[in-house]
């Protein structure tokens, strides 16, 4: 069964460090998002792309975030310079935007992300 | 006002009954209901959809959709111990894809 892959699992950095996610959606998944869920809170969007543009940003942290899924495949969310407030998972999810149909998203295993 | 609402719990039932989770969405535009189960330390894992009107069964689920009063249900029955979960209520808006997600309710199933 075709899966969402995410890496790493796990990441421990302190604040003021660079950190960076990866993600590679479900094969022939044009849709790619990036969601970020505090402990006992649902998921929020970050970004959002359609093959490789960006469609929706509007809630990402420009300042300090960053992300880009140059060929349209896989993708990579960067963080600089974390802060403590940035611990959390950081799930990412794709779709098959199919015409007429729901769009079903799928998420990957996530990154948990703890800033000392 | 948040745009999706659950109560996060616990909702404790026992073995076998009936569990009964509750969302209401404010926008009234919204035209696709999502429910993910998401197990402690875990990802969202997606349990079903529904589009329409009325009351969409898969299995033990069964999800129930009433647009008129913004609120949409999930039933599970015979529930079972590997049941306790988070459950989240998504809603994907007019001309947005991306999901607008409840806090989630925590369900508990007693043996």
């Amino acid at each position: 069964e075709a899966e969402v892959a995410q890496s790493p699992r796990y990441k421990i950095t302190e604040k003021s460090q660079a950190v960076a996610f990866w993600c590679d959606p479900i094969s022939g998944h044009a849709t790619l998002y990036w969601y970020r869920q505090i402990l006992g809170q649902g998921p929020e969007l970050l970004v959002q792309f359609q093959d490789e543009s960006v469609v929706d940003d509007s809630q990402l942290p420009k300042d300090r975030f960053s992300a880009e899924r140059l060929k349209g495949v896989d993708s990579t969310l960067k963080i600089q310079p974390a802060e403590l407030g940035d611990s959390a998972m950081y799930l990412c999810a794709s779709s098959l935007r199919v015409a007429g149909s729901t769009d079903t998203q799928y998420f990957g295993p996530g990154t948990r992300l703890t800033v000392l | 006002q948040k745009e999706v609402e659950q109560n996060s719990g616990p909702l404790s039932v026992p073995e076998g009954a009936i569990a009964s989770l509750n969302c209401t969405y404010s926008d009234r535009g919204s035209q696709s209901f999502f429910w993910y189960r998401q197990y402690s330390g875990k990802s969202p894992e997606l349990i079903m959809f529904i589009y329409s009107n009325g009351d969409k069964e898969d299995g033990r689920f069964t999800a129930q959709l009433n647009k008129a009063s913004q609120y949409v249900s999930l039933l599970i029955r015979d529930s079972q111990p590997s049941d306790s979960a988070t459950y989240l209520c998504a809603v994907m808006g007019t001309g947005r894809r991306a999901l607008t997600f409840g806090s989630g309710t925590r369900l508990q199933v007693q043996p």
